[in-house]
């Protein structure tokens, strides 16, 4: 596609609740990023996948956060158990490699734990 | 393991003025350095990236800046600020010749006044 592409762009959810964030990358991106940005805060590092397998997950917060990627391109960010911590923008980034490659970032998930 | 430090989570300049944001990195091997712009309610654009073949690197919108290994720091600088430049900036670093995330700064808030 032309870009990044996330959905849903918001979602409200009781705490509780499960719910699955998606992230469409760019055709042809083989890293994809998962960030999340509270307020007032920096993007925090969640995890990120070199085609389907994920190097590095240490930034997951708990084992309530877990991520997959399918086909080397469509990546969903599933939050169990939802809490109002979690309320945050999930950002979510592809790059055609790790490394130098530059990230286009998608506009963000924004998700409200009530 | 890598990490930036922007100093000045907020900062104010006038119309016209030299914006200067400061971003300073602390990697174990050469790093690459990026700055990204995040305008309001959209994700975060690349404005440039140093890969070690110049130390002064220019970007879009007149943005540039400098890689200074001596005093571990890659500051972004404008000569003349414009309004449409009020967004928050961010400073990354990710470890070359490694698979590695990209890890950000908490960011500088710019505002730009008349």
């Amino acid at each position: 596609g032309a870009g990044v592409s996330q959905s849903p762009s918001n979602k409200v959810t009781e705490k509780g609740k499960d719910v699955e964030l998606r992230c469409d990358p760019i055709s042809g991106h083989t890293a994809l990023y998962w960030y999340r940005q509270s307020l007032g805060q920096g993007l925090e590092f969640l995890i990120y996948f070199q085609g389907n397998s994920a190097p590095d997950k240490s930034g997951l917060p708990s084992d309530r956060f877990s991520a997959e990627r399918t086909g080397g391109s469509v990546s969903t960010l599933t939050i169990q158990r939802t809490q109002q911590e979690d309320s945050a923008v999930y950002l979510c980034a592809s790059s055609l490699e790790w490394g130098n490659s530059p990230l286009h970032f998608g506009n963000g998930t924004r998700l409200t734990v009530t | 393991a890598q990490s930036v430090t922007q100093l000045g989570s907020h900062v104010s300049v006038s119309e016209g003025a030299l914006v200067l944001l400061r971003c300073n990195y602390s990697s174990s091997v050469p790093p690459y350095l990026f700055w990204y712009v995040q305008y309001p309610n959209q994700g975060l654009q690349l404005l440039l990236k140093y890969t070690s073949a110049a130390t002064l690197v220019k970007g879009i919108n007149g943005f540039e800046a400098e890689f200074k290994k001596s005093e571990t720091s890659f500051h972004l600088t404008k000569p003349s600020a414009h309004m449409s430049d009020a967004a928050e900036y961010f400073c990354a670093v990710t470890l070359t010749g490694t698979a590695s995330k990209l890890t950000f700064g908490t960011g500088t808030r710019l505002q730009v006044t008349l």
